[in-house]
């Protein structure tokens, strides 16, 4: 069973609004990954990290930002929400070694007003 | 160019039946692996097999098995005895290198895959 977290699972809000997306492993994996996926469709990837002080924008151009100050926690912030950040933000780990696979968190559904 | 090819959009199977869902990849890379996730309505995504390209057998994990042929570049997964709860979106993922020690994983664009009583 795959130990990460994401809160909230969902978040409906206004536009304009500052939203962070929390994420969480306990597995102590040095990579993290955020995903971003719209109902239907395959997940892109928008951030990665290989470790603390690390942070790297994946394929898919987005607007949101991320941190990565402690092994275990992995945020991604948006400064300002749009009806077009409307998605499924999924979070990822894994270990260094190139063959292991990515644990998932539970996804946080955005709904922007 | 899409890197990953899930060519069936939406697939019907009879419970205890068999179900084969197809992918294609397209790559360069001599070393790469290939996955399969499980995303049930609740979103979450579930691994359920990986098979890397240099392993000759193909993959099993319990009712599922991995057809990977190398030559033809594809990796379809097998779900025997299928039950209701395989009901779900079934996504084909490849990892290769990134660049600067780095591995990124591309996904398909999903078969969802239901599952008849």
């Amino acid at each position: 069973e795959a130990d990460i977290y994401q809160t909230p699972r969902y978040l409906v809000i206004g536009t304009g609004k500052k939203i962070t997306l929390e994420c969480s492993q306990t597995m102590g994996h040095d990579k993290m990954y955020w995903y971003q996926q719209d109902p239907g469709m395959e997940l892109h990837l928008i951030h990665y990290s290989y470790g603390v002080n690390s942070t790297e924008k994946g394929d898919l151009s987005s607007e949101s930002t991320v941190s990565r100050i402690r092994t275990e926690h992995f945020p991604l912030t948006l400064e300002s929400a749009r009806p077009s950040h409307t998605s499924q933000y999924l979070c990822a780990s894994s270990e260094l070694a190139t063959n292991n696979e990515q644990f998932f968190g539970p996804g946080t559904r955005l709904t922007v007003l | 160019a899409q890197k990953i090819t899930q060519t069936q959009p939406g697939m019907f199977v009879q419970e205890k039946e068999a179900v084969t869902l197809d992918c294609t990849y397209d790559t360069s890379d001599q070393s790469y692996g290939l996955f399969w996730y499980k995303q049930p309505s609740s979103g979450e995504m579930i691994f359920l097999i990986y098979q890397g390209s240099y392993d000759e057998q193909n993959a099993t994990e319990g009712r599922y098995s991995l057809n990977f042929q190398k030559a033809r570049k594809s990796a379809n997964l097998v779900i025997s005895a299928s039950q209701l709860g395989d009901s779900a979106m079934y996504f084909c993922a490849m990892r290769e290198f990134a660049g600067a020690g780095s591995y990124q994983l591309t996904f398909g664009k999903g078969t969802k895959l239901s599952v008849i009583p």
